[in-house]
């Protein structure tokens, strides 16, 4: 078990960039979640996934940003013409499946400037 | 909508026993978690409430009250690797899959 990895780690792009940032859960985890979370804040709920259905996304999720799981397993998050106000901390956490499981495990993030 | 509410930092010596609280107020509410997150790393889980009544692993303990809508996170024997960012988080009933809400986090310092 190697835990909840993403890549990258950093990532600075000017105002107006595309940027794709990946998250790969930990393995038979068939749940995974996408959060945004900027300085002095909890982390945001972006989108959830179960296997490769996206079955949630939040409100705030503008139409810049698209999320995808197509086999079930790793994920991309993509963010088309970039905002500084985009800037912030991108992180996933991924857990089984069964309510009886509490306990989300979150990746290091990505953390996004944006200039 | 959806609150949570913390107090923004607590600063304790060594040894001594924290009380992090969180209030809440959510149109479902399935139970509450609590995760430390230390300077540039990931969130990573403490504990779960899901009925009334005190949780205890090991130096840390949650409790939680639903019909008060509020829970704290108590921190005993404090140590100086404690001194990090805690938040409290409602997993909502209506939502699917366990959706989090956080609150804004409390940053924890402990002092020698």
């Amino acid at each position: 078990d190697t835990g909840v990895s993403q890549d990258p780690r950093h990532k600075i792009t000017k105002r107006g960039q595309n940027v794709t940032f990946r998250c790969d859960p930990i393995s038979e985890h068939n749940r995974l979640y996408w959060y945004r979370q900027t300085l002095g804040q909890g982390p945001e709920f972006l989108t959830y996934f179960q296997n490769e259905a996206q079955l949630e996304k939040s409100r705030l999720l503008s139409d810049r940003f698209s999320a995808e799981r197509p086999k079930g397993s790793f994920s991309t998050l993509e963010i088309q013409r970039t905002e500084q106000g985009d800037s912030a901390m991108y992180l996933c956490a991924s857990r089984p499946s069964g309510s009886s499981y509490n306990e989300q495990f979150f990746g290091p993030g990505t953390r996004l400037t944006v200039l | 909508g959806q609150s949570l509410e913390q107090p923004s930092e607590v600063t304790a010596v060594e040894g001594a026993i924290v009380q992090i609280n969180c209030t809440y107020q959510t149109s479902g509410f399935y139970g509450l978690s609590w995760y430390q997150q230390h300077d540039g790393g990931a969130p990573t889980f403490l504990s779960y409430n899901g009925l009334d009544g005190l949780e205890e692993t090991g130096r840390f303990s949650s409790f939680l009250s639903r019909s008060d809508s509020y829970g704290y996170l108590l921190l005993q024997e404090l140590q100086m690797k404690d001194s990090a960012s805690y938040f409290c988080a409602v997993r909502d009933k209506r939502e699917y899959g366990n959706k989090l809400v956080f609150g804004a986090g409390t940053i924890l310092r402990v002092k020698s």
